[in-house]
């Protein structure tokens, strides 16, 4: 099983450019969410999906969207970049109690 | 306060030593509870789940104290591959829905 893979593992965007970063799971996890982690911040939830179809925003969801229209791909589309969202991106996905598995990260930078 | 706390460290500790981290919630609702490992420019991985039990993994034993709400996690002989950061994480149910929040993390680093 490859777990969560995340996609590309760095990006350097433009301000204002948009973008969209993969993540897909293979281990038939509902639960999917996005994180970011900033230094000394930890990681803060931008948004999650409990299922197909299904998705809500978390502590951090403004510049994000996201869609979920399968079980396996879980995407994060950045709508107009901004040096803030400068920072690693992770996509984790779980099942109910077990713990989350993480992608490998996104880094990004926005100039 | 925060949501879930956790000394950032930086703990250096020889090799061989036992060390111990605590972690404090204050969301009393809290259900469920981890500790994760996250190497530099990693991502994070789950080391163990935390019983109220408590609960042992070879060298690593977790326990939940509820009724103070800390957490903690223990490393006896600790090797140098033990070197990284330590993430605090709690789960909380909010209408049918997970809010697991972490914390900042304790970095760790065994001396030779």
């Amino acid at each position: 099983n490859a777990g969560v893979t995340q996609t590309p593992k760095f990006q350097v965007l433009k301000t204002g450019q948009s973008m969209t970063l993969q993540c897909a799971q293979d281990m038939n996890h509902e639960y999917m969410s996005w994180y970011r982690q900033d230094p000394g911040m930890g990681l803060r939830l931008i948004h999650y999906s409990v299922g197909a179809g299904i998705t809500d925003q978390g502590e951090v969801p403004n510049g994000y969207n996201v869609s979920r229209s399968t079980t396996e791909d879980f995407p994060l589309r950045l709508l107009s970049a901004a040096p803030s969202q400068t920072s690693v991106y992770f996509c984790a996905s779980s099942s109910q109690n077990y713990g989350y598995t993480f992608g490998s990260g996104t880094r990004l930078t926005v100039v | 306060r925060k949501e879930v706390e956790q000394d950032p460290g930086p703990f250096n500790v020889p090799e061989g030593a036992t060390v111990a981290f605590n972690c404090t919630y204050s969301n009393s609702a809290s259900q469920s509870f981890f500790w994760y490992r996250q190497d530099c420019r990693k991502e994070p991985k789950l080391l163990m789940s935390v019983y109220s039990s408590g609960n042992e993994d070879g060298r690593f034993t977790a326990q939940l104290n509820r009724a103070s709400q800390y957490i903690s996690l223990l490393i006896r002989d600790s090797k140098l591959s033990d070197s990284a950061t330590y993430l605090c994480v709690v789960n909380a149910f909010n209408f049918g829905n997970e809010k697991l929040t972490f914390g900042t993390g304790t970095r760790l680093t065994i001396i030779p």
